[in-house]
């Protein structure tokens, strides 16, 4: 089962910043969340990923709360590109590099 | 960023034949890949790990006889689909990593496998 819990679905405007929340609650101090977004009948597309300190890159911002039990990324600017479904995914210390997958979070950037 | 690249896109094929798709990272060395199935509206599902130079190692479940896997070197991997039939017809995704530690996997574009 998936360690992360997120939205089914959001609804973003054009052009605002789209926030997507994740939950870790169990997350170990040692594993890393990860953010990946599949846009319809396209492979996954790594975002970005943190530890304990925020993250920023030229697609988005991650967000993650002191305690660590849970994370927000942040599209600063959405376009209509950035219609996707998300996932939040913390693997396993042990084996970082085994995903599973849940649901994510559907996006649906409206113009 | 880090590329993987996969071949082909999609395919059709007859019942019975078998299918190879391949996984390539392009600027780096992948000593693992793994692959993955996805149905319509679903999310991805683990398949197996590839591991180069040994064999690879299956999720429970997946027949290894069925989809075999070979990593003979450290830019590719094929997953090669026996005797399709048509409920094998997924969306099948591979990714790699590089080898430092929390470094993220990167995906390829996937392979459509229609199988009449």
């Amino acid at each position: 089962d998936a360690k992360t819990t997120q939205p089914t679905s959001m609804d973003c405007a054009e052009g605002r910043a789209a926030n997507l929340p994740c939950n870790h609650s169990t997350i170990s101090g040692n594993e890393y969340v990860y953010w990946y977004r599949q846009i319809h009948s396209q492979g996954p597309q790594y975002i970005i990923h943190g530890l304990k300190n925020n993250e920023t890159n030229e697609m988005a911002s991650l967000i993650i709360t002191e305690d660590r039990k849970s994370s927000t990324l942040i599209l600063p600017h959405a376009t209509l590109r950035d219609t996707a479904v998300y996932y939040c995914i913390v693997p396993n210390a042990g084996n970082n590099r085994k995903l599973i997958w849940g649901l994510g979070t559907s996006l649906a950037v409206n113009p | 960023g880090a590329v993987v690249s996969q071949h082909p896109s999609w395919v059709i094929c007859k019942s019975g034949t078998s299918v190879k798709i391949e996984c390539r990272s392009l600027d780096f060395q992948a000593t693992t890949m793994f692959w993955y199935r996805q149905f319509p509206k679903q999310s991805l599902m683990l398949m197996a790990t590839s591991n180069e130079g040994s064999k690879a190692t299956y999720e429970q479940g997946v027949e290894k006889d069925k989809f075999l896997i070979n990593h003979a070197s450290l830019t590719l991997s094929t997953l090669t689909v026996t005797s399709a039939h048509p409920e094998d017809s997924s969306f099948y995704i591979c990714s790699a990593g590089r080898g430092a530690p929390g470094s993220p996997l990167h995906f390829g574009n996937g392979t459509r496998l229609t199988v009449t």
